[in-house]
């Protein structure tokens, strides 16, 4: 599982809060991702880390902020929750398997958040 | 139109019937993703293919560049292999991938 978390594993917030989910990971990978998933829609990326304090912005990135002060933590803030944001996000990480040479992702376990 | 397309949406299989998953796209890759979401929600990744053929047990997985087509088979299928199957590509130059919907398969004993 290339020793990723998430927490929290599941949220149910209102309208208007803020809210902050945590991606760490215990390999030093240096890229990160925050999606989302919903019903309909494939995974879709948020923003993305490409080392500490670097980011960039995904397809769906209006209404979050992300922060990376460290390598092994990507946080993913909702500044003002609003009920659209109600999805489940998973966190990645880009991991070179061992003797493949080959880059693939590896995805943390989500985080169900539901805002009222 | 999406940049990844997946077919079928839904498919329901007898135990033992070999299986076919297909993913069509629309753009340039480096290379393409075979994922695995169990209904727990966890996502593995089955397959990494920039071309040919790959195989890992009873699952294989195809690429045609030229024809920008790839299919996930599953042989001898079992209620174990009920899941949803996600085919991703990697864009050339980035780091940044996109998904297909999923296929949700679903093999009944």
């Amino acid at each position: 599982d290339a020793g990723i978390t998430q927490s929290p594993r599941h949220k149910v917030t209102e309208t208007g809060t803020p809210v902050t989910l945590r991606c760490h990971q215990t390999e030093n990978h240096r890229y990160m991702y925050w999606y989302r998933q919903d019903p309909g829609h494939g995974l879709r990326l948020i923003h993305y880390s490409y080392g500490v304090k670097d980011t960039d912005k995904g397809e769906v990135s209006d209404g979050y902020s992300v922060s990376r002060s460290k390598t092994e933590d990507f946080l993913l803030t909702l500044e003002s929750a609003t009920s659209s944001q109600t999805s489940v996000y998973f966190c990645a990480i880009e991991a070179t398997p061992s003797g493949v040479g080959t880059d693939t992702q590896y995805f943390g376990p989500g985080t169900r958040l539901t805002v009222l | 139109k999406n940049e990844v397309e997946q077919s079928p949406q839904n498919l329901t299989a007898q135990e033992g019937e070999f299986i076919t998953i297909n993913c069509s796209y629309s753009v340039g890759i480096s290379a393409l993703h075979w994922l695995q979401q169990h209904p727990g929600g966890g996502i593995v990744s089955l397959f990494m293919l920039s071309s040919g053929k790959k195989k890992h047990g009873r699952l294989i997985a195809t690429i045609n560049i030229q024809e920008k087509h790839s299919s996930l088979h599953i042989t001898a299928s079992h209620p174990r292999d009920s899941a949803v199957y996600i085919c991703a590509v990697g864009t050339p130059g980035t780091y940044k991938y996109i998904f297909g919907t999923g296929t949700r398969l679903k093999v009944l004993a």
